[in-house]
């Protein structure tokens, strides 16, 4: 059975620093996913990861895939209150219909 | 892009109602569809898999008599909570894998808010 787990589940931090989740998987994988989630809203797709190697930014996030570690980080830099925001990442666990198994989730919250 | 309208995305109902969650792909069709369920601060849990014309596949421990699901037609799906109480209140997702996407392997609806009084 495919287990995800995310650290840490809660971070509180600071405006202008910088802090990186992990996302450790169980099992041979290469795609996986992020995605945000605001309160009371579903999820919003942020990086796709399809290889080992793989990186990815956008804005004040970077995404990361070591395969071989089964391990993605998500870094956030220079941190700003926009990115409060649950964070979750999923693994494809490489079934041919795209299920998805999802991590705990990291609740993100940046103060001044 | 890919759009999946999820309705409604609130209902209030008294206990022992049945309540229907309808999920569309909008601009493509899909063949398998995902019903989550998420409670406050926790993940999303996948309770079935939806499959165009066949039987959907429920995850252990989520009873299917209680969570009816019917896969119709390419662009929908719904789940029928039925009797519900209000431990079934919830935030319910759903999502659908389009074929030919490409590099997402799912999109996903806007959530429903279960609320059952």
């Amino acid at each position: 059975e495919l287990k995800v787990e995310q650290n840490p589940l809660f971070l509180s931090m600071q405006e202008g620093k910088n802090y990186t989740i992990y996302c450790n998987y169980s099992t041979t994988s290469d795609r996986l996913y992020w995605y945000r989630q605001d309160p009371g809203k579903s999820l919003e797709s942020l990086f796709v990861l399809l290889s080992n190697g793989a990186v990815k930014q956008e804005g004040r996030l970077m995404a990361s895939l070591d395969t071989k570690a089964r391990l993605s980080t998500l870094h956030i830099t220079a941190a700003v209150h926009d990115l409060s925001a649950t964070y979750f990442c999923a693994v494809d666990g490489g079934t041919s219909y795209g299920k998805l198994t999802f991590g705990q989730g990291t609740i993100l919250t940046v103060h001044p | 892009g890919a759009v999946v309208s999820q309705h409604p995305s609130w209902v209030i109902c008294k206990s022992g109602t049945s309540v229907k969650i309808e999920c569309r792909s909008l601009d493509f069709q899909a063949t398998t569809m995902f019903w989550y369920r998420q409670f406050p601060k926790q993940s999303l849990m996948l309770m079935a898999t939806s499959n165009e014309g066949s039987k959907a596949t429920y995850e252990q421990g989520v009873e299917k008599d209680k969570f009816l699901i019917n896969h119709a037609s390419l662009t929908l799906s719904t789940l029928t909570v039925t009797s519900a109480h209000p431990e079934d209140s919830s935030f319910y997702i759903c999502s659908a894998r389009d074929p030919l996407g490409g590099r997402q392997p799912q999109h996903f609806g806007d959530g429903t808010r279960l609320s059952i009084l």
